[in-house]
């Protein structure tokens, strides 16, 4: 149990264009789920937290205009990387929550790059 | 602000033997959540071990040990007999409140163990 897919597992984008991760909970309801960035050879870095029916808690320094996130279900949260730029290419992963509190379950992560 | 020390970049063990990767961790809180995940190549993130601040006994997980010094602020994973499926990125994190009732985990830069036949 306690699966969370990602979708596009890879994507590659032109400059300029936007893009959208989805995040799902297969079998579970996700009252929380959490973005995060991975740079190479470096650690996770959460962007935001998301709560179902709410907007969308970002950390310091994170755009919230070019990294727009929904939650608009128990099963789903997207990522929108708005005006993709060559800066925004990274691994970003999400993990989800069924109760905020306890165990985090991560997604297998979507390699983004922007040309 | 919490925050998470690995020191170690890099470890390596031989197969069968037994390794140790250290973590330390800053805090003001006096209950919280300890865990280690492990990333293999693939990138998906595994939990491996968590540990409950107001246990004083260290966790286990088959093969896998904790050594959690609370006084101290450290939280180390033992990994015995290991194996070659044990090659991974490893990260040490802190779980803290915040805020609107939910938490978020805060990660060490991570160790990268390579395990040699």
């Amino acid at each position: 149990g306690a699966v969370v897919s990602q979708h596009p597992s890879r994507v590659i984008c032109k400059s300029g264009t936007s893009v959208k991760i989805e995040c799902r909970s297969l079998d579970f309801q996700a009252t929380t789920m959490f973005w995060y960035r991975q740079f190479p050879k470096q650690s996770l870095m959460l962007m935001a937290t998301s709560n179902e029916g709410s907007k969308a808690t970002y950390e310091q320094g994170v755009e919230k205009d070019k990294f727009l996130i929904n939650h608009a279900s128990l099963t789903l949260s997207t990522l929108t990387v708005t005006s993709a730029h060559p800066e925004d290419s990274s691994f970003y992963i999400c993990s989800a929550s069924a109760d905020g509190y306890y165990e985090q379950y991560f997604g297998p992560g979507t390699r983004l790059t922007v040309t | 602000a919490q925050t998470v020390t690995q020191s170690q970049p890099e470890m390596s063990v031989q197969e069968a033997e037994t390794v140790t990767l250290s973590c330390t961790y800053d805090t003001s809180e006096s209950d919280y959540y300890l865990f280690w995940y492990k990333q293999p190549p693939s990138r998906q993130m595994i939990l491996v071990i968590r540990q409950e601040a107001y246990k004083q006994q260290n966790a286990t997980e088959n093969r896998f040990s904790v050594n959690f010094q609370k006084a101290a602020k450290s939280f180390s994973l033992k990994i015995s007999d290991s194996q070659l499926g044990d090659a991974a990125m490893y990260f040490c994190a802190y779980r803290t409140y915040s805020g609107a009732g939910s938490y978020q985990l805060t990660f060490g830069k991570g160790t990268k163990l390579s395990v040699i036949p």
